[in-house]
């Protein structure tokens, strides 16, 4: 286990409303990302915290926000869902400062959402 | 074009045979690359990193053409437990872990 835990592993939302997903980072990490995993496809990079702030964001449209905590843990927060927006969204942590590019993101278990 | 693509399978081989899995990526300014594991319906770990000299670690041997801009991961004597996807992963130096993952590779060992 990887020590990363996500809330929660599954949930079924209709179109126009709104999802929070969370995530527990890893103790001793200072960095969570969050990735979407439509099915059939790899990880998409969404948008990456590190010290409470956005650091990094792919394609992802506005509706698309997050936080993150003083414990590091996050939150992935989506408006208007649609239902492209099915996919899997996986939180990742590491720790800046220690091989920042080490590319071991260690990731928790997955949120599965559908949108009918 | 993905930034990152790789042949979807899947790769249906036997036990104790030797499997090469391809990857390519369009952004010459990517500097770090991995391999990850992913099984069914879990997380995506990582494997190995690669590098430009080549590395290899157990069955695993990993290889990497800048100038083609091409990755390849071999395992060699196959195990039923190695069945799972193959992510390709590329980053920019300084991406700080923004990783830009592949379609994966589906591999199935089979007795």
């Amino acid at each position: 286990e990887t020590g990363v835990t996500q809330s929660p592993t599954h949930l079924i939302k209709t179109r126009g409303q709104q999802v929070t997903l969370r995530c527990s980072s890893q103790s001793g990490h200072n960095t969570v990302s969050w990735y979407q995993q439509a099915l059939g496809q790899g990880p998409q990079f969404i948008f990456q915290y590190y010290r409470e702030e956005e650091n990094g964001r792919g394609n992802f449209p506005p509706r698309f926000s997050g936080l993150q905590f003083p414990n590091y843990s996050s939150e992935l927060n989506v408006n208007a869902l649609e239902l492209d927006d099915s996919a899997l969204y996986l939180c990742a942590s590491s720790s800046r400062g220690q091989g920042a590019d080490t590319g071991e993101l260690f990731f928790g278990e997955g949120s599965r959402l559908t949108v009918l | 074009r993905k930034e990152v693509e790789q042949d979807p399978g899947p790769f249906n081989v036997p036990e104790g045979a030797t499997v090469a899995f391809n990857c390519t990526y369009s952004n010459s300014a990517s500097q770090s690359f991995f391999w990850y594991r992913q099984d069914c319906r879990k997380e995506p770990k990582l494997l190995m990193s690669v590098y430009s000299s080549g590395n290899e670690d157990g069955r695993f041997t990993a290889q990497l053409n800048r100038a083609s801009q091409y990755i390849s991961l071999l395992i060699r004597d196959s195990k039923l437990s190695d069945s799972a996807t193959y992510l390709c992963v590329v980053s920019l130096t300084g991406g700080g872990n923004k990783l830009t993952f592949g379609t994966g590779t589906q591999l199935k060992v089979e007795l």
